[in-house]
């Protein structure tokens, strides 16, 4: 089955500063990689995806890369902010299992 | 507009008292999810159901039991709670079709004391 590594599992920047999460996949086969945002206490939010026809994503702030061959993919965030702050979680799935396999996520803190 | 609604928000039950957690859906997603988060750890899948096939995951207590009686619902059943399974619960959605994001529900907060 698929496996997931995320790091780093904490990630403390200064507000203004860029963060940068990266994760690795195993099954060569995963074509659909989203990110999650989950705030204390709350649901777990889809903020930005990507499939594996592209190798770059960007949403104003937020951007993601995706490197199939070495079966990489890191979410980038620019210009943090305080409320920025939550714990993110990469995930991969593929078409036929469908079923998204979690990395452990990263708890990222946006000092003001 | 909320399109994955969890019964209840917080739950607190005694070691070994059954406990049923509920989930429903706007979304006519055929694929419903468990997951359990237990404090700063990724969401563990639990079981799944694919329309009205359901599968198991390996690791998966036999202390978790699951019902889904239509498309909209889905229920966690947990028979005999221990301090262990004190957790968040949270119930997702997604379509097969596509390969799509799962939509997740706010969670059960389940204190077993």
């Amino acid at each position: 089955g698929e496996n997931v590594e995320q790091h780093p599992s904490t990630l403390s920047v200064q507000e203004g500063d860029s963060a940068v999460i990266k994760c690795t996949y195993s099954d060569s086969a995963s074509n659909y990689f989203p990110w999650y945002k989950q705030e204390l206490g709350k649901r777990p939010q889809l903020i930005i995806d990507i499939r594996s026809n592209v190798g770059e994503k960007k949403d104003q702030r937020i951007a993601v890369t995706l490197n199939k061959t070495a079966k990489h993919f890191s979410l980038h965030i620019t210009e943090t902010q305080p409320e920025d702050s939550a714990v993110y979680f990469c995930a991969a799935s593929e078409g036929g299992s469908y079923i998204p396999t979690f990395g452990r996520g990263t708890s990222l803190i946006v000092h003001p | 507009d909320a399109m994955v609604i969890q019964n209840p928000r917080y739950q607190v039950t005694q070691f070994g008292k059954p406990v049923t957690l509920s989930c429903s859906q706007t979304l006519n997603h055929n694929v419903m999810y468990w997951y359990q988060q237990k404090s700063s750890q990724a969401p563990k899948l639990l079981f799944h159901y694919y329309d009205k096939d359901f599968n198991n995951e390996a690791d998966t207590p036999d202390n978790f039991q699951s019902r889904r009686p239509n498309t909209s619902f889905c229920f966690l059943d947990i028979r005999s709670p221990g301090l262990g399974d004190t957790a968040m619960y949270l119930c997702a959605t997604s379509s097969s079709r596509g390969n799509t994001e799962a939509f997740f529900g706010q969670g059960t907060r389940l204190t077993v004391v």
